[in-house]
């Protein structure tokens, strides 16, 4: 079965500190990798996913993820965070093998960035 | 949130009671979601349809039912069967179901069992 595994339930970061959130997967077939955000009683904001080719995929607001096949990661990162990013953020794999291509969540990591 | 539209964005309901959450697009997708987000837990899948007029169950489908007579609209009915309903709600779209494809998302109604 795919599965999904965020192993911090929470993260903090000092303001302008190189900041890791990190994600494994466990699929069958080619992996297809998402990240996305959530504020505070909002819906969730795509940043970015991995499909093929480059292991470093970047995104929006400045956010990366690195695709590591051998360890099944796929780590969402950035060089200096800032306040503002803190957030929920959740690590998702397209599962292709049945309903339709859902996507099976992480149970999210919320990061904290303090000034 | 841009593109897909949900409301309300609050709902209370009474034990016993259906209600309706509205989801809308206007991005001509053609797939649309359901996910149920409780505290602490990833997404889970309640419905979701392919094309208009089809749709399938997904993991929690208990307790839901939906409709897809328009591209443009996805509605979920929490019905009274549902035994836990309180849980916040997010509908998403995507163009298709390739596996290329990016699911994007509304921003949610909250509803809560009174």
């Amino acid at each position: 079965a795919q599965s999904v595994a965020q192993p911090e339930d929470q993260v903090n970061v000092a303001e302008g500190n190189p900041l890791t959130v990190k994600c494994t997967y466990s699929v069958s077939g080619n992996p297809y990798l998402f990240w996305y955000v959530q504020y505070p009683n909002r819906g969730l904001q795509f940043l970015l996913k991995y499909i093929t080719g480059d292991n470093l995929v970047k995104g929006s607001y400045g956010f990366e993820a690195e695709f590591n096949k051998s360890q099944t990661s796929f780590h969402l990162k950035k060089p200096s965070a800032l306040v503002s990013d803190s957030a929920l953020y959740f690590c998702a794999v397209r599962d292709m093998s049945n309903q339709g291509g859902k996507l099976i969540f992480g149970q999210g990591t919320e990061l904290s960035v303090k000034p | 949130d841009g593109g897909i539209t949900q409301s309300p964005k609050y709902l209370f309901r009474k034990e016993g009671q259906n209600v309706t959450l509205s989801c809308e697009q206007n991005l001509n997708h053609d797939a649309m979601y359901w996910y149920r987000q409780d505290p602490g837990q990833g997404l889970r899948l309640i419905y979701y349809s392919q094309i208009v007029n089809d749709f399938q169950k997904g993991d929690i489908a208990e307790g839901y039912s939906v409709s897809r007579e328009k591209k443009e609209s996805f509605p979920l009915t929490v019905t009274s069967a549902q035994k836990n309903p309180t849980a916040f709600y997010l509908c998403a779209s995507s163009i298709g179901q390739g596996s290329t494809d990016t699911q994007y998302f509304g921003p949610g109604t909250r509803l809560t069992v009174l």
